[in-house]
């Protein structure tokens, strides 16, 4: 099975920067996903992570160290619009995602 | 249709009542995906399939049983619903060459 762990909730002030951290054990390692879901909504993808390292797009960018069992979604120049639960998801040798309970992201002014 | 489609919105059900929840992609993703969602427990992955004919358990599967018959349509039935079955219903879907999961809008299900 896997374990996948996050803080259950975040606030932040509008500008800011925020990491919310990912921490996990699996047997086998196909990737790691972040999905954002707004209250009410469903999820949608923000990024992806199968190599160690950072990849970035835009305000978002996600780190991964496969040797830790550690990623993180940084979220620069926060916007009120960025007030959501942030999923951390991980691919297993079955290639099948697990997901994480999610972290709840408040922005506030 | 555009991506991926869920039925109904919302419903309603009695303890006892056999109900199918009904999930449609346009997209032609070979796999197909249901979760359920409850308040400080996640996405949980209830069953799914890999391609069209072929299915498989997940982590919640008791109580659901789902089908494939092709390759956009993904079923899932609660043969006999019972009150811990409340919870909103999400079907995804994701291509053996893409990476995402593209979820439909939900189902909230109520069961009393």
């Amino acid at each position: 099975g896997q374990n996948i762990d996050q803080p259950t909730e975040m606030t932040a002030t509008e500008g800011a920067i925020v990491q919310i951290n990912c921490t996990y054990q699996t047997s086998g390692f196909n990737g790691l996903f972040w999905y954002q879901q707004h209250a009410g909504e469903a999820p949608t993808f923000l990024s992806y992570n199968v190599l160690d390292g950072l990849e970035e797009k835009g305000r978002f960018s996600s780190f991964l160290s496969r040797s830790k069992g550690y990623s993180y979604l940084l979220l620069k120049e926060l916007q009120m619009k960025d007030s959501a639960s942030y999923l951390c998801a991980v691919r297993d040798g079955s290639y099948i995602p697990t997901f994480g309970r999610g972290t709840s992201l408040i922005v506030h002014p | 249709i555009a991506g991926i489609t869920q039925a109904p919105t919302s419903q309603i059900l009695a303890a006892g009542r056999r109900m199918t929840l009904r999930c449609t992609q346009d997209m032609r993703h070979n796999a197909m995906y249901w979760y359920r969602q409850d308040l400080g427990l996640g996405l949980r992955l209830i069953h799914y399939s890999n391609t069209a004919g072929t299915t498989g358990k997940g982590e919640v599967p008791d109580g659901y049983s789902v089908s494939r018959a092709n390759t956009d349509d993904f079923p899932l039935t609660l043969a006999s619903a019972v009150p811990s079955q409340t919870s909103v219903y999400f079907c995804a879907s994701s291509d053996s060459d893409f990476n995402e999961q593209f979820f439909g809008p939900g189902t909230r299900l109520t069961v009393l």
